[in-house]
């Protein structure tokens, strides 16, 4: 079964400070990853998906991943945090060519970021 | 992207009512969805799969019973919590995939936050 595990439970910065969010992944086969956010009292937005091709992939609000297949991680980085980047972050994963799969999520990290 | 759209985006129910959420895809067919819990603060939990034209498949400890799936068309998906007490209050989400070539993107709606008193 897939399960996915984000290491960090709540992470306080200060802006302009770097984020690194842990995502590590439990799956036999080959998968697709996910990074969401979730804004106070908002729905998910999707941040940036990695299918196939160049394991760094870029996302919206500067934000990016990398896909480290030895390592069965994706950990989100963004370089200079602002106070907007207040949030829920969840890892997703779900089988790749395998048609309408379910996303795994992870517990969710809560970040906080300070002016 | 995609389209999802869910309704209601909150409701406030008595002990022993049953409400009905429904799930849409605007803009693309979804032979599946799917429906999810958020308890505060924690992760989204998959309740069911929803499957259009046959039964739902429901996760482990989900009460097939008590949250009813129906997934009548291509485009509408519906969960009703029966005689939902105040430990269903939470924020159910739907999801629909689209098939991009080989790979599934999930679009979700905005989610019904239920609040049963």
């Amino acid at each position: 079964a897939q399960s996915v595990s984000q290491h960090n439970h709540h992470v306080i910065l200060s802006e302009a400070a770097s984020l690194e969010l842990g995502c590590n992944y439990s799956y036999g086969g080959t998968v697709n990853l996910f990074w969401y956010v979730q804004y106070p009292g908002q729905h998910l937005q999707l941040l940036l998906k990695y299918f196939s091709g160049d394991p760094l992939v870029k996302g919206i609000k500067g934000f990016e991943a990398e896909f480290i297949k030895s390592k069965f991680s994706f950990n989100l980085r963004k370089p200079s945090v602002q106070w907007s980047d207040t949030a829920e972050y969840f890892c997703a994963v779900n089988a790749r060519n395998q048609a309408g799969t379910a996303l795994i999520f992870g517990k969710g990290t809560t970040l906080s970021v300070s002016s | 992207g995609a389209v999802v759209s869910q309704h209601p985006s909150w409701v406030i129910c008595k002990s022993g009512t049953s409400v009905k959420i429904e799930c849409r895809s605007l803009d693309f067919q979804a032979t599946t969805m799917f429906w999810y819990r958020q308890f505060p603060k924690q992760s989204l939990m998959l309740m069911a799969t929803s499957n259009e034209g046959s039964k739902a498949t429901y996760e482990q400890g989900v009460e097939k019973d008590k949250f009813l799936i129906n997934h009548a068309s291509l485009t509408l998906s519906t969960l009703t919590v029966t005689s939902a007490h105040p430990e269903d209050s939470s924020f159910y989400i739907c999801s629909a995939p689209q098939l991009q070539g080989f790979n599934t993107e999930a679009f979700f709606g905005q989610g019904t936050r239920l609040t049963v008193v």
